[in-house]
């Protein structure tokens, strides 16, 4: 069963604006984590920003924000003041405990791509 | 560079072939996990170590494809009798972590490019 959504397969945003990026995940864990990360085309994955799902905040990391919205089980990233570096796939991904009591174990979404314009 | 390697960073192979990666992560990281990629898909979870012991294999995983993690350093992802289907990113990350827990990030390598013909 697919853990976690991103139904947007490729966005388009101007240098300098903002831009969410929506991930929706399925869980009856109680403990899990939400985690963005980043594909350049030299396809190493990098990581962004992580939210705990017992963390009231939102989570932020310099111009990257994470919107979680827990009862709609959404994790969307806003990134702010887009710059052209930022074209890249953009993965979702949840930690989840394979196994009760096991390791959590984090479980990536299919990603969207983006597209800065100058 | 003290980041995650894996080497070779291409392979071509014939169907049938066996073919071995290697992923050195960063040396202080106990935590160790292969990934598979393909095109126009997120990263699925293959395998995972902690030290030398392997403790989770993905059901999906079959029974051509085996990972060692000899001294608890370096890994290798062995697959026999390869298939057209085999071909993919082979992303292997690491990560430093003590007990379960759900904030560990993992730090990537650039993966290996496999290609079975």
């Amino acid at each position: 069963a697919q853990k976690i959504t991103q139904t947007q397969p490729g966005m388009f945003v101007q240098e300098k604006e903002a831009v969410t990026l929506d991930c929706t995940y399925d869980t009856s864990d109680q403990s899990y984590g939400l985690f963005w990360y980043k594909q350049p085309s030299s396809g190493e994955m990098i990581f962004l920003i992580y939210q705990g799902s017992y963390d009231e905040q939102n989570a932020t990391e310099g111009r990257y924000s994470l919107n979680f919205q827990k009862a709609r089980k959404s994790a969307n990233l806003v990134i702010s003041a887009s710059q052209l570096g930022d074209s890249a796939m953009y993965f979702c991904a949840m930690s989840l405990s394979l196994q009760s009591g096991g390791s959590y174990i984090p479980t990536f979404g299919r990603g969207t791509s983006l597209i800065v314009h100058p | 560079d003290t980041g995650v390697s894996q080497d070779p960073r291409h392979k071509i192979t014939k169907r049938g072939q066996n073919v071995t990666f290697r992923c050195d992560p960063i040396s202080e990281h106990n935590r160790l996990y292969w990934y598979r990629q393909t095109l126009g898909q997120g990263p699925e979870f293959l395998t995972y170590f902690q030290n030398e012991a392997q403790l989770e294999k993905s059901r999906l995983l079959s029974d051509r494809f085996s990972a060692e993690r000899p001294k608890g350093s370096f890994s290798t992802l062995e697959i026999q009798r390869t298939e057209q289907g085999d071909s993919a990113m082979y992303l292997c990350a690491s990560s430093f972590g003590q007990g379960a827990a759900t904030n560990e990030k993992l730090f990537f390598g650039s993966g290996t490019q496999l290609s079975v013909l």
